[in-house]
């Protein structure tokens, strides 16, 4: 069984186009989040939710929606796609920081291509 | 807020060979979680290590092992005998107690040659 999963994992799209990419995770986790990973690598936060409730939004722009329809939900919208916006966004989930030994888990990752 | 550091984008190691990733951190907390995660090729974010600040005794998983110098704030990663399988770009990250800001380093990619 997959304990976080993304769909799809793959996206391509034209500009201007709104799109939507989807996050479950199996793992009875309170905070979810969804991360930014660039093509030089780099990984920048984007929202974190706690228990259906947002609680990071860092500076992304307004054209990014999340939406948590329950606390194993975290999905992602994107309206009027920019050749920018192509990455590879990760959805992660993580139980309360203060239970021992917890981690973050992630998803498999969506690469998404604007064209 | 919190910031991640790691000062080596590359770095490369002979197969059987130790190698050292360095990474440095500043916060204004005092209880907080530091990470390692590997992800290799496959895109998958996998974790290595984790070692909480209040615990003196750095952490070991097999071959994966930390130098955590809370006072420098300083949280290095030392890989022993290292493997072709090892090849792959590390990130360390870094979670305040209090919150759910989990923050990356901007990465080494790691390349492990035989």
């Amino acid at each position: 069984d997959t304990a976080v999963s993304q769909t799809p994992k793959y996206l391509v799209t034209q500009m201007g186009n709104d799109k939507s990419i989807k996050c479950e995770q199996n793992l009875g986790h309170d905070t979810m989040y969804w991360y930014k990973q660039d093509s030089k690598k780099f990984l920048k936060i984007m929202f974190s939710y706690n228990n259906k409730e947002l609680i990071i939004n860092e500076t992304v722009p307004n054209r990014f929606s999340p939406k948590s329809p329950d606390k194993a939900h975290l999905n992602l919208h994107i309206n009027s796609l920019e050749l920018g916006d192509s990455a590879v966004y990760f959805c992660a989930s993580s139980q309360d920081l203060r239970t021992a030994n917890t981690e973050a888990f992630f998803g498999q990752g969506t690469r998404l291509t604007v064209v | 807020a919190q910031t991640v550091t790691q000062s080596q984008p590359e770095m490369s190691v002979q197969e059987a060979e130790t190698v050292t990733l360095s990474c440095t951190y500043d916060t204004s907390e005092s209880n907080y979680y530091l990470f390692w995660y590997k992800q290799p090729p496959s895109r998958q974010m996998i974790l290595v290590i984790r070692q909480e600040a209040y615990k003196q005794q750095n952490a070991t998983e097999n071959r994966f092992s930390v130098n955590f110098q809370k006072a420098a704030k300083s949280f290095s990663l030392k890989i022993s005998d290292s493997q072709l399988g090892d090849t792959a770009m590390y990130f360390c990250a870094f979670i305040a107690y209090n919150n759910n800001d989990m923050r990356f380093g901007a990465g080494t990619r790691l390349t492990v040659k035989p």
